[in-house]
């Protein structure tokens, strides 16, 4: 059974500092997806990482993918306010005769604070 | 602009009742379609997978007899939570992967706006 574990699960910090979001899954994958959710609201789609070394980055965030180890990260870098929100991990497998699912990191709940 | 509608958004329904969730792809046409729960502050968790044209596949735990889905056309995913009871409330959320390219069919999962529903 695959596991996604995101670390930490709540991250309060101030603006302008900089944090790291971990995600290790447990089985191969080479498909690994970030997504933010503000409270009340479904998923927004932040990044796919579609393979071993790939990094990209959009405004403050930058996330990574290391296949070998199992290990994805979402970087921010000099924090503010409107980034605080819950940032989900979440890792495609595939089930065979071409059907696949997505399972999801527990979430990590970021706070920033002015 | 959303590629992905959910209706209704928000439904407040009584015990013992049935309640119906459409999914709607928009613009795309998606053979499968994903349904997702999310009780407050937990993640999402995979119930179904929709087919069009075929029986759902469910996740262990989840009841088919209960969670109704029927994949009606290749744009409309329904979710019928029936016989509803308090601890249905949850935010439901619908998927559909949407092909960039020919035959890559799983590069961009796109997500339904969510229900929540609230079971008195």
């Amino acid at each position: 059974e695959l596991k996604v574990e995101q670390n930490p699960l709540f991250l309060s910090m101030q603006e302008g500092k900089n944090y790291t979001i971990y995600c290790n899954y447990s089985t191969t994958s080479d498909r690994l997806y970030w997504y933010r959710q503000d409270p009340g609201k479904s998923l927004e789609s932040l990044f796919v990482l579609l393979s071993n070394g790939a990094v990209k980055q959009e405004g403050r965030l930058m996330a990574s993918l290391d296949t070998k180890a199992r290990l994805s990260t979402l970087h921010i870098t000099a924090a503010v306010h409107d980034l605080s929100a819950t940032y989900f991990c979440a890792v495609l497998t595939y089930s065979g005769a071409g059907s696949y699912q997505l399972t999801f990191g527990k979430g990590t709940k970021l706070s920033v604070i002015p | 602009g959303a590629v992905v509608s959910q209706h209704p958004s928000w439904v407040i329904c009584k015990s013992g009742t049935s309640v119906k969730i459409e999914c709607r792809s928009l613009d795309f046409q998606a053979t499968t379609m994903f349904w997702y729960r999310q009780f407050p502050k937990q993640s999402l968790m995979l119930m179904a997978t929709s087919n069009e044209g075929s029986k759902a596949t469910y996740e262990q735990g989840v009841e088919k007899d209960k969670f109704l889905i029927n994949h009606a056309s290749l744009t409309l995913s329904t979710l019928t939570v029936t016989s509803a009871h308090p601890e249905d409330s949850s935010f439901y959320i619908c998927s559909a992967p949407r092909s960039r390219l020919a035959g890559v069919g799983r590069d961009t999962q796109y997500f339904g706006p969510g229900t929540r529903l609230t079971v008195l």
